[in-house]
């Protein structure tokens, strides 16, 4: 089916330490996957994308690790801060432009 | 401001009525999507648009719901004849062709009703 799930639903870290936010998809013709960053009252946020033909890409403090064998996805942010804490959706497209999101997992950052 | 605008922010209105919102999108993008929203969850793809072109629609999208974008610029998502379950953040987004992942969202228009 079209499902893009995720492992934990919220998530708390310690500021400075790194997040790994988790990502399963179930639908292996997934060809292309994005993340998205929502603060409180705001729309989604693009934040990086990998295409299937890739198995991790880094930004700016962050990577995303595409497991293809296991169909899993996962948002690395180094030395994690304050202004991180948001919800964070994985995303995918199957070749077509429609953009399927998961639930979303809550990012915490403790102080 | 340059990003996507979307009009009301808020919207309450009493079951039946008949709601529209509307979508600016960034200028120079000639895609622009409509997704739902609700408390806890995802955005839920509705529709989307390429130039003025409708090219698909969710099968969860009942009859009820119309989007148009009759100049290839700004979108309205009408709802007509409103259900409670009808309430959520509606939002719009735009892209550029050939970036198909780099959505830009609006802020959304929050419907309530009663």
């Amino acid at each position: 089916g079209e499902s893009v799930g995720l492992h934990l639903p919220t998530l708390s870290v310690q500021e400075g330490d790194n997040s790994i936010i988790n990502c399963a998809y179930s639908n292996s013709a997934s060809d292309y996957f994005i993340w998205y960053k929502q603060e409180s009252g705001k729309g989604p946020q693009f934040i990086i994308d990998i295409r299937s033909n890739m198995d991790k890409r880094q930004g700016q403090r962050v990577t995303v690790l595409l497991n293809k064998t296991v169909k899993h996805l996962s948002l690395q942010i180094a030395a994690t801060q304050p202004g991180d804490s948001a919800v964070y959706f994985c995303a995918e497209t199957r070749g077509d432009d429609k953009i399927i999101f998961g639930k979303g997992t809550r990012l915490h950052i403790l102080p | 401001d340059t990003g996507v605008s979307q009009d009301p922010r808020h919207k309450i209105t009493k079951r039946g009525q008949n709601v529209t919102f509307r979508c600016d999108p960034i200028s120079e993008h000639n895609r622009l999507y409509w997704y739902r929203q609700t408390l806890g969850q995802g955005p839920e793809f509705l529709t989307y648009f390429q130039n003025e072109a409708q090219l698909e629609k969710s099968r969860l999208l009942s009859d009820r719901f119309s989007a148009e974008r009759p100049k290839g610029s700004f979108s309205t998502l009408e709802i007509q004849r409103t259900e409670q379950g009808d309430s959520a953040m509606y939002l719009c987004a735009s892209s550029f062709s050939g970036r198909d992942g780099e959505l830009f969202f609006g802020e959304g228009s929050r419907l309530t009703v009663l």
